[in-house]
């Protein structure tokens, strides 16, 4: 199947400061990625969806500003965590859709804010 | 509301017994429903899809999926377990077609024994 990637696979910032998450797919064109984020032991959540050249539609209760996405192209999306707090440490996944095809998961990051 | 009700968060079965993964949904319109694997330190992979066909899904790795309207059930089985099959499970539903946006359960944590 597709392969999706992210970069970093894990990272560490310190209060405050932003953090950028790249997905890309690597061997197709995503018209749609998403963004999810995973707590412990919990399940996915959706937090955006992003089409190429698009403005990111976010869920509700997602804070936009906080969360910035770029969809610069169909094979790269970027997750900037802005002002980050130590409660934004979580388990950030994205996907990468075919239009009316299968969507494909990248591996995750783990982001620790101390 | 569309939801995703996993029963059971960690499953444990011994080597070649039935494996057997709960999941019940929610949806006022006819969804598709989904099993996704996910191993450690990677994406989540598509086991299976229902999408308003056959009930009654086949999978890859011998994997297999009944959906059932009346009880708002998609159960994933699968005849004899295997220890490469130890890893997490996530049902999910799309409510609204093919377009990506997937809700997901809490996750089922399938533990295979010698």
């Amino acid at each position: 199947g597709a392969v999706v990637s992210q970069h970093p696979s894990w990272v560490i910032c310190k209060s405050g400061t932003s953090v950028k998450i790249e997905c890309r797919s690597l061997d197709f064109q995503a018209t749609t990625m998403f963004w999810y984020r995973q707590f412990p032991k919990q399940s996915l959540m959706l937090m955006a969806t992003s089409n190429e050249g698009s403005k990111a539609t976010y869920e509700q209760g997602v804070e936009k500003d906080k969360f910035l996405i770029n969809h610069a192209s169909l094979t790269l999306s970027t997750l900037t965590v802005t002002s980050a707090h130590p409660e934004d440490s979580s388990f950030y996944i994205c996907s990468g859709k075919l239009a009316g095809g299968e969507q494909y998961f990248g591996p995750g990051t783990r982001l620790t804010v101390t | 509301a569309q939801s995703v009700t996993q029963l059971g968060s960690h499953v444990s079965v011994s080597e070649g017994a039935l494996v057997l993964l709960r999941c019940n949904y929610s949806s006022s319109v006819p969804p598709y429903l989904f099993w996704y694997v996910q191993y450690p330190n990677q994406g989540l992979q598509l086991l299976l899809k229902y999408t308003s066909a056959a009930t009654l899904v086949k999978g890859i790795n011998g994997f297999e999926a009944e959906f059932k309207k009346s009880e708002t059930s998609f159960h994933l089985t699968k005849p004899s377990a295997h220890m490469s099959d130890a890893a997490e499970y996530f049902c999910a539903v799309s409510p609204s077609g093919n377009t990506g946006k997937l809700i997901f359960g809490q996750g089922t944590t399938l533990q295979v024994k010698p």
